[in-house]
């Protein structure tokens, strides 16, 4: 099992709310993801970063936001959740560009906003 | 476009039997097809990564197969155990990009019966 750790697992959250989902790694990689995933339906990258103070938006808009302040920490944040971020979102990591190196996955974070 | 296409999208077979899973994708240029295990509720897990040279690959009971000629792949399932129920998703990755996109499919949710 990979050492990526997400948390909440589960949040169900008002409309209006700020939130954040964070994502923390013990494996010291620089590369970091955020996935989402919505039932039925393929991964979409919104968010990665490819090391401390490297934040870069993915192929999906997303209205949240991320930091990397430090290697093992990548927190995403929505500063007025919405119903229609209900979704599942998952953080990755890699050693190296996702091409090449092992992806792993963290556990996910179920947000239902109501 | 880049695309990655999974079938059957449903999967129900009786313990003990084998199955196989189809994957084919127009991601160009080609550089590695993985396949994931999701189970209900968690993130993706890797089982096989195969690169453009690599025609089958395999993982305990998983093998894998690829032909990158005709951009398809199959993942083979023997002696099927209740703990296979899964999402089994198909990654394809390309070369054109600094980031290294991965193209995810939509998964064939695997249900084993007793």
């Amino acid at each position: 099992e990979a050492d990526i750790y997400q948390t909440p697992r589960y949040l169900v959250i008002g409309t209006g709310k700020k939130i954040t989902l964070e994502c923390s790694q013990t494996m010291g990689h620089d590369k970091m993801y955020w996935y989402q995933q919505d039932p039925g339906m393929e991964l979409h990258l919104i968010h990665y970063s490819y090391g401390v103070n490297s934040t870069e938006k993915g192929d999906l808009s997303s209205e949240s936001t991320v930091s990397r302040i430090r290697t093992e920490h990548f927190p995403l944040t929505l500063e007025s959740a919405r119903p229609s971020h209900t979704s599942q979102y998952l953080c990755a990591s890699s050693e190296g560009q996702a091409r090449s190196y092992e992806q792993y996955f963290g556990p996910g974070t179920r947000l239902t906003v109501t | 476009k880049n695309q990655v296409e999974q079938s059957p999208q449903s999967l129900i077979i009786l313990e003990g039997k084998n199955c196989t899973l189809q994957c084919n994708y127009t991601v160009s240029p080609f550089s590695n097809l993985r396949w994931y295990k999701q189970d209900t509720g968690r993130g993706p897990v890797s089982l096989t990564i195969m690169t453009f040279s690599e025609n089958t690959k395999s993982n305990g009971r998983y093998t894998a197969t690829l032909d990158a000629d005709t951009k398809q792949s199959s993942l083979h399932i023997t002696a099927s155990q209740l703990s296979d129920s899964a999402s089994y998703i198909c990654v394809v990755s390309d070369r054109g990009s600094t980031l290294g996109r991965l193209y995810f499919g939509r998964g064939t949710q695997l249900t084993v019966w007793p």
